[in-house]
């Protein structure tokens, strides 16, 4: 069965420090890899997706993400935090329902909080 | 461009009152449409999806319903609330060859007191 497992809870860093969250998945096929960011009270944004081609997918807000195939991992990433990026971010790996609509399967998300 | 749109903002029922989620996707034809359900602090469940006009599957049994009367449109409801669907409740879509790649509403947060 198709997992995500994000194994930090909550990540605190400093702002204009890097930053790393962590995600693993299984999935039996070739996945495709997203993550979202949910902002207080607020709906899920997409922040970058995996599915092919270069390992390393750049998103937006200077995100980017690194698809290691050995390792089942998909770890976000980013060079200079901000503030603003304080949020809950959720890992999530696709399952198709073969061709009925597909299915994302969520990690249980990594609350970010930024030091300023 | 695509908008998503989901009603209401936020509610506040009783147990055992009915309740009737929506949310209409603009901009898109023919969308498949998916209801996600979190509980507060929690990961995001999917409770049903639709490819088409009338066709509603259901993914977890949460004494919930939807449908899809319209093309853009896909309601969320039960006859009676209980105390477990309070959360916030996504509406998402997304289309063939997008690399299943889905977009969220901005949610309906539930408070059943």
């Amino acid at each position: 069965a198709q997992s995500v497992t994000q194994p930090d809870a909550r990540v605190t860093v400093s702002e204009g420090a890097s930053l790393q969250l962590r995600c693993k998945y299984s999935y039996s096929g070739t996945p495709y890899l997203f993550w979202y960011v949910q902002y207080p009270r607020q709906g899920l944004q997409l922040l970058l997706k995996y599915y092919s081609g270069d390992p390393v997918v750049q998103g937006v807000n200077g995100f980017e993400a690194e698809f290691i195939k050995s390792n089942s991992s998909f770890h976000l990433r980013k060079a200079s935090v901000h503030w603003s990026d304080s949020a809950v971010y959720f890992c999530a790996v696709s399952a198709n329902y073969g061709s009925s609509g597909n299915k994302l399967i969520f990690g249980i998300g990594t609350l970010l909080s930024v030091k300023p | 461009a695509q908008t998503i749109h989901q009603w209401p903002v936020a509610e506040i029922k009783a147990v055992g009152s009915p309740l009737s989620l929506g949310c209409t996707i603009k901009g898109k034809s023919s969308p498949n449409l998916y209801w996600y359900w979190q509980a507060t602090g929690g990961t995001l469940q999917q409770l049903f999806y639709s490819i088409t006009v009338g066709q509603v599957e259901s993914v977890v049994q949460l004494n919930l319903s939807a449908s899809r009367p319209k093309d853009d449109q896909f309601i969320l409801s039960t006859e009676k609330l209980l105390l477990s669907h309070s959360g916030f409740y996504l509406c998402a879509w997304s289309l063939w060859g997008s690399q299943n790649t889905l977009y969220f509403g901005a949610g309906t947060r539930l408070s059943v007191l």
